[in-house]
């Protein structure tokens, strides 16, 4: 059973396109994340939630709004998507937000491409 | 606030080769040390981990152990293998952080 997964795998957009990922975790945890990874492996954190609700919003740009329906799922929108924004975005998942032991469970990713 | 710094890579060993990845960090109180390792067109896993000074994590082979007195954490496998190929990430947990950080990132290649 796949524990973190994440759709589409593969996001191809055309600049000013609005577009949506989706994330469920089957875990039973808590907090959820959305991480971006750019082309040089760096991975920087943009949102995180804790049983639906927004603890961390690490100044991400407007356009990325996320929404937590219930604890298990986590969906980023994107609005009118850049070119800077092509990336890999990951979701994740711990079982409780901050906890000095909890280790992160990652989805497989999103690719996505802004030409 | 709390940060991570690793090797900077990218680093090319032989196979059988040792590898070390050195990674220190800086943090209040007392976080919890992470390795994960990311292999090609995947997601993060743990790798190993440690929860106090002085604990070792260890798992396949890597071995890391938490050294409050020089904060650091590096990592080390005695014989690396050409699988072992991948990107590996230091990361630290506090809960007064709310938040993992992470490293920058060491990509490792083993060619046989």
């Amino acid at each position: 059973d796949t524990a973190v997964s994440q759709t589409p795998k593969y996001l191809v957009t055309q600049m000013g396109n609005d577009k949506s990922i989706k994330c469920e975790q089957n875990l039973g945890h808590d907090t959820m994340y959305w991480y971006k990874q750019d082309s040089k492996k760096f991975l920087k954190i943009m949102f995180s939630y804790n049983n639906k609700e927004l603890i961390i919003n690490e100044t991400v740009p407007n356009r990325f709004s996320p929404k937590s329906p219930d604890k298990a799922h986590l969906n980023l929108h994107i609005n009118s998507l850049e070119l800077g924004d092509s990336a890999v975005y990951f979701c994740a998942s711990s079982q409780r937000s901050g906890g000095a032991r909890d280790t992160q469970y990652f989805g497989p990713g999103t690719r996505l491409t802004v030409l | 606030g709390n940060s991570v710094t690793q090797m900077e890579g990218p680093v090319t060993l032989s196979e059988e080769a040792f590898l070390t990845i050195n990674c220190t960090y800086t943090a209040t109180g007392y976080p919890s040390l992470f390795w994960y390792v990311q292999y090609p067109g995947e997601g993060l896993q743990l790798l190993l981990k440690a929860t106090k000074a002085d604990d070792k994590g260890s798992n396949k082979g890597f071995e890391a152990t938490y050294r409050k007195e020089t904060t650091s954490f590096h990592l080390e496998k005695g014989s690396v293998q050409v699988s072992d190929s991948a990107v590996y990430f230091c990361a630290l947990s506090s809960t007064n952080a709310g938040k993992s950080t992470f490293g920058d990132g060491t990509t490792l290649t083993v060619k046989p």
